[in-house]
């Protein structure tokens, strides 16, 4: 199957701060791409979902000031974690998808660790 | 919109037993997809096996079968000759019809399979 990357796989940061994941599909195009968030014991969120060069589409309750994503090519979209607390603190996990379709997998990336001390 | 259930958050089977994980599913796309997926501890998701909603057969990838019942709206994962390695989180999860859109992945909350010796 097709590869997803994600980096870093884990991040230690202070409150307040921002944090940059990437997540890049290494051998397809992905015309789309998923950002999902998942506590422990806890089934995955979809977050937000990203096209190559168009604004991201967040989910109710996802706060976009909060959470950017950027699609800049059919390789790579980024998420980033603005002035992160505590409550941030989860697995990140990205998906992409080679055209769109009921049919289509997506592929997911490793997941990032996110803790904010 | 879409709902997935699974209404068995943990189940135990004997190593080389077969086990069966249930999913319900209601959505009210003509067409859709349904997927499993499964996530060790390392957190990454692993794709099973597919099943469409206008495919003839059930699914089959190797150990999985997947025992589709379109009247009941059920898409219950079997695992035969369980393996130790089978342990982990599994998800069922369905997309519905491309409308010209992202279709996104509606996620189940999720069966822990412990398999033992």
């Amino acid at each position: 199957g097709a590869v997803v990357s994600q980096h870093p796989s884990w991040v230690i940061c202070k409150s307040g701060t921002s944090v940059k994941i990437e997540c890049r599909s290494l051998d397809f195009q992905a015309t789309t791409m998923f950002w999902y968030r998942q506590f422990p014991k806890q089934s995955l969120m979809l977050m937000a979902t990203s096209n190559e060069g168009s604004k991201a589409t967040y989910e109710q309750g996802v706060e976009k000031d909060k959470f950017l994503i950027n699609h800049a090519s059919l390789t790579l979209s980024t998420l980033t974690v603005t002035s992160a607390h505590p409550e941030d603190s989860s697995f990140y996990i990205c998906s992409a998808e080679e055209g769109q379709g009921y049919r289509n997998e997506q592929f997911f990336g490793p997941g990032t660790r996110l803790t904010v001390l | 919109a879409q709902k997935i259930t699974q209404t068995q958050p943990g189940m135990f089977v004997q190593e080389k037993e077969a086990v069966t994980l249930d999913c319900t599913y209601d959505t009210s796309d003509p067409s859709y997809g349904l997927f499993w997926y499964k996530q060790p501890s390392s957190g990454e998701m692993i794709f099973l096996i597919y099943q469409g909603s206008y495919d003839q057969q059930n699914a089959t990838e190797g150990r999985y079968s997947l025992n589709f019942q379109k009247a009941r709206k059920s898409a219950n994962l079997v695992i035969s000759a369980s393996q130790l390695g089978d342990s982990a989180m599994y998800f069922c999860a369905m997309k519905g019809l491309n409308t010209g859109t992202a279709s996104k992945l509606t996620f189940g909350t999720g069966t822990r399979l412990q398999v033992t010796l």
